[in-house]
């Protein structure tokens, strides 16, 4: 079974400094793991996704993750927030058997101050 | 041009009334799929349709039964609402069912019942 721990509920930081939103998967097979953007009252939208290519993935925005097999992780980074990523953030992994079944984590609300 | 497009963005009604979310996507996709969130932001698969064909089933209470008429659409009609069917639910497209394929989401619709 696949699961997604995303480690904080609101990540705050002011505009200008670095961002750091932290995923923790679990999976029993090789996973796809994804990064979703959830602004407010809109749709979802893809950042980044890494299926078993480079380990560092580089998505839209300035965004980008790295995939650390021996530690179950695939945090989110961004060396300097924009006002505009205030949103929220969802991680997600999809096991490579079957179909694709999405399991998304609880979410990380990131919120930038000026 | 939207690329996945839902009617209606909000639907308010009673307990006990049947109400369908209609969802259409202009890609070409061979899949879709309607995912169900809930007031703590956490979504969840409740259907995924590959070339009009049923392929995910989650435990979903029978009162929902997905309609896919042609490969661009996955319409979601609700029997006998109830308050707990409150949530924003999202329709999904991907190119094919596979487990590494990006899914493209809709903007949502928003139910309220009451």
């Amino acid at each position: 079974a696949q699961s997604v721990t995303q480690l904080d509920s609101h990540v705050s930081v002011s505009e200008g400094t670095p961002v750091l939103l932290r995923c923790n998967y679990s999976s029993s097979y090789s996973p796809s793991l994804f990064w979703y953007v959830q602004h407010p009252n809109k749709g979802l939208q893809l950042l980044l996704k890494y299926t078993s290519a480079a380990t560092l993935v580089k998505g839209i925005n300035g965004f980008e993750a790295e995939f650390k097999k021996s530690e179950t992780s695939f945090h989110l980074t961004k060396p300097s927030a924009h006002m505009s990523d205030a949103a929220e953030y969802f991680c997600v992994v999809s096991e490579s058997t079957g179909y694709s079944t999405l399991t998304f984590g609880k979410g990380t609300m990131l919120l930038v101050s000026p | 041009d939207t690329a996945v497009s839902q009617t209606p963005k909000y639907l308010v009604t009673q307990m006990g009334n049947d109400k369908s979310i209609k969802c259409e996507q202009n890609l070409g996709h061979d899949t879709m799929y309607w995912y169900k969130q809930d007031s703590k932001k956490f979504l969840k698969i409740m259907f995924s349709y590959n070339n009009k064909e049923l392929i995910i089933n989650e435990t979903v209470p029978n009162r929902f039964s997905p309609k896919s008429p042609d490969k661009a659409h996955l319409n979601l009609h609700i029997n006998s609402l109830e308050l707990g069917d409150s949530a924003v639910y999202f329709c999904a497209s991907s190119p094919q069912a596979s487990v590494a394929a990006t899914q493209y989401f809709g903007p949502g619709t928003r139910l309220t019942v009451l």
